[in-house]
């Protein structure tokens, strides 16, 4: 079975510009979580998706927007990139809604340089 | 905010040495527990998630224990492989349900 799947792999981009960034679930998965992950520290919860509707989201700035499709499959939207959005952004899927004690199925994540 | 602390930050060990590292979340209103490892070019798995309070578990050399009612857990590596090198990374929901990660631990076995 194929795992949780992100594209692109990495992305470069200016500030001031929009990004968008791809995930597929494990088959059979209804949830998808977004983490951005910077160097030293661990991944910060973004956003979680159940379902196509939120469940979660974190202490980010409204420029952060996501959203799942009809086949579970998400986007994630960062608009008037900065600086400090560069990092490892990383997906991940569970079968049921419960972060709490959902195992949770990362992705190999998109590595964004905003210059 | 969540204080999810690991402890240490990064730890090398020999080869065949047996290791363990911890995890410090609230105490209060407990949840559950999730330990992930992160190998270096590779996605995050997950090791254990833990709910009950004096939880033990297992996955091959590894295991981990669980004390809700003091907020930590602690994860044993029994002897460590170079394969065993990624970092440890344990998650707590709290309230809201979303996961705090801790820093990890790094860990280095060398052969």
């Amino acid at each position: 079975d194929a795992g949780v799947t992100q594209s692109p792999t990495h992305l470069i981009k200016t500030r001031g510009q929009h990004v968008t960034l791809r995930c597929s679930p494990i088959s059979g998965h209804k949830s998808v979580s977004w983490y951005q992950q910077v160097l030293g520290q661990g991944p910060q919860f973004i956003f979680q998706y159940y379902e196509k509707e939120e469940r979660g989201r974190g202490n980010f700035p409204d420029r952060f927007s996501a959203r799942q499709f009809p086949n579970y499959s998400s986007e994630l939207n960062v608009n008037a990139l900065l600086l400090g959005d560069s990092a490892l952004y990383l997906c991940a899927s569970s079968m049921a809604g419960e972060l709490d004690t959902d195992t949770q199925y990362f992705g190999p994540g998109t590595r964004l340089t905003v210059l | 905010i969540l204080n999810v602390e690991q402890s240490p930050q990064s730890l090398h060990v020999q080869e065949g040495d047996s290791t363990n590292f911890t995890c410090s979340f609230p105490s209060s209103n407990f949840y559950a527990l999730h330990w992930y490892r992160w190998e270096t070019a590779k996605s995050p798995e997950a090791l254990f998630v833990m709910t009950l309070n004096g939880d033990e578990k297992k996955k091959g050399r590894i295991s981990a224990t669980l004390n809700t009612k003091e907020g930590y857990s602690y994860l044993y590596i029994k002897g460590s492989q170079p394969e065993d090198s990624a970092t440890y990374l344990c998650a707590y929901p709290g309230s809201a349900r979303q996961l705090t990660f801790g820093s990890g631990t790094q860990l280095t076995v060398l052969p």
